[in-house]
């Protein structure tokens, strides 16, 4: 069983519009909670951390639900230059093991 | 600039024949981590060491060796490397707060093919 699912997408959005991603992961004892962006061919770089009340960074709204074991990526009025794989991350416990989703593929169309 | 470089960035090699991915970062950081990302399996962890002599095993260590001697050096080893190490390889970094590692920084990668 994988420690962290995500839809693979494609999501083609228009410009514009909010989009919501959602990874599931399996292990209750989970730590810490990250959303990473990868561009084509290009190294991962941080998103944003997922904090247990929600944070938000401008556009983006990152929500964890540990009792659904659940975190969300939400991506308001969507620009052309957010198109990109989303991966999910998660650590155990110690909080020094990472694991990663597949990623979730966006599309944004003019 | 801080950053995590990595090199080769490109390598084709055969089986069996000896090879080292070096990773450095400048940033003196802790904590650092090799990946290997292949299609539909997405980023898998390797190795990672949380400081000088201190390296554990990740999720696919088989087939893999590191060490840590330095702080900013981090070398993946493929002591006999096969087909299916073929695959694309990224270093990380990153400090250590009380919960553990926090924010990774990548280096650019490396795509190693093996015949």
């Amino acid at each position: 069983r994988k420690e962290v699912e995500q839809d693979p997408g494609p999501f083609n959005v228009p410009e514009g519009a909010t989009v919501a991603f959602n990874c599931t992961y399996s292990n209750s004892a989970s730590q810490s909670f990250f959303w990473y962006r990868q561009d084509c061919r290009k190294e991962p770089k941080l998103l944003m951390s997922v904090y247990s009340s929600g944070n938000e960074d401008g556009r983006f709204t990152a929500q964890l639900n540990r009792a659904s074991q659940y975190i969300s990526l939400l991506i308001r009025d969507s620009k052309l230059s957010d198109s990109a794989t989303y991966l999910c991350v998660v650590t155990l416990t110690t909080g020094n093991q990472f694991y990663f989703g597949t990623g979730t593929s966006l599309t944004v169309i003019p | 600039e801080a950053q995590v470089t990595q090199n080769p960035r490109y390598l084709i090699t055969v089986t069996g024949k000896k090879l080292t991915v070096t990773c450095s970062q400048n940033m003196n950081h802790e904590y650092m981590s090799w990946y290997r990302q292949d299609p539909g399996l997405g980023l898998r962890q390797i190795y990672y060491s949380m400081n000088v002599e201190v390296t554990d095993k990740g999720d696919v260590p088989e087939g893999y060796k590191v060490s840590r001697k330095e702080k900013r050096n981090f070398p993946l080893i493929l002591e006999s490397p096969s087909p299916n190490q073929t695959s694309l390889y990224f270093c990380a970094s990153s400090f250590i707060s009380p919960t553990g590692a926090g924010e990774q920084y990548f280096g650019p990668g490396t795509r190693l093919t093996v015949t």
